[in-house]
């Protein structure tokens, strides 16, 4: 169980273009969600946390125009790329969180999508 | 502030030996303490987590960890490394609460040589 499906898993765009990236939870449903992108060479840096149903929270230095993110159901969120150029080719994971008690306290995490802006 | 050190960027073992990830957290509050390996191209998967219950964790594929408050250290240790353990390896503390964000450290790549 607790599967999270994010598509696509690469993805290649011209700049100036946008990208809708998914993040889907497949049997639970996760009140909050986690987008996070990866740096070369260094770890997760987490954008912004997504809660079903209302205004997503960015992580300062994270612009909010730019990363849209979408979390209109308990299944399901989006993150948007908007305008992309090729400083925001990485890789995004998301993860989600399930609505359970602290003892199975844990969250599942995308499988990743590998931006790349040309 | 929650924060993670990992130690050791590139570590490299032969097949066979011990395998040896340091950790070490800070934390205001009890932590709860991950770790994720991440194969090429794919996310993170969890590999074992500590929740304030015992402190020897053991995990999957014959990975364990042990929480040691007084060394605020969480390593991961495997006894005989396979060759397909080599990935990259992130260690993860909660900043609290039972939906707390997770802060990972910067990870540390694992090579295995046959």
């Amino acid at each position: 169980g607790a599967v999270v499906s994010q598509h696509p898993s690469r993805v290649i765009c011209k700049s100036g273009t946008s990208v809708k990236i998914e993040c889907r939870s497949l049997d639970f449903q996760a009140t909050t969600m986690f987008w996070y992108r990866q740096f070369p060479k260094k770890s997760l840096m987490l954008m912004a946390t997504s809660n079903e149903g209302s205004k997503a929270t960015y992580e300062q230095g994270v612009e909010k125009d730019k990363f849209l993110i979408n979390h209109a159901s308990l299944t399901l969120s989006t993150l948007t790329v908007t305008s992309a150029h090729p400083e925001d080719s990485s890789f995004y994971i998301c993860s989600a969180s399930r609505a359970r008690r602290a003892s199975d306290y844990g969250y599942t995490f995308g499988s990743g999508t590998r931006l790349t802006v040309v | 502030a929650q924060s993670v050190t990992q130690l050791g960027s590139h570590v490299s073992v032969s097949e066979g030996a011990l395998v040896l990830l340091r950790c070490n957290y800070s934390s205001s509050v009890p932590p709860y303490l991950f770790w994720y390996v991440q194969y090429p191209n794919q996310g993170l998967q969890l590999l074992l987590k500590y929740t304030s219950a015992a402190t020897l964790v053991k995990g999957i594929n014959g990975f364990e960890a042990e929480f040691k408050k007084s060394e605020t250290s969480f390593h991961l240790t495997k006894p005989s490394a396979h060759m397909s353990d080599a990935a990259e390896y992130f260690c993860a503390v909660s900043e609290g609460g039972s939906q707390g964000n997770l802060i990972f450290g910067k990870g540390t790549k694992l090579s295995v040589k046959p």
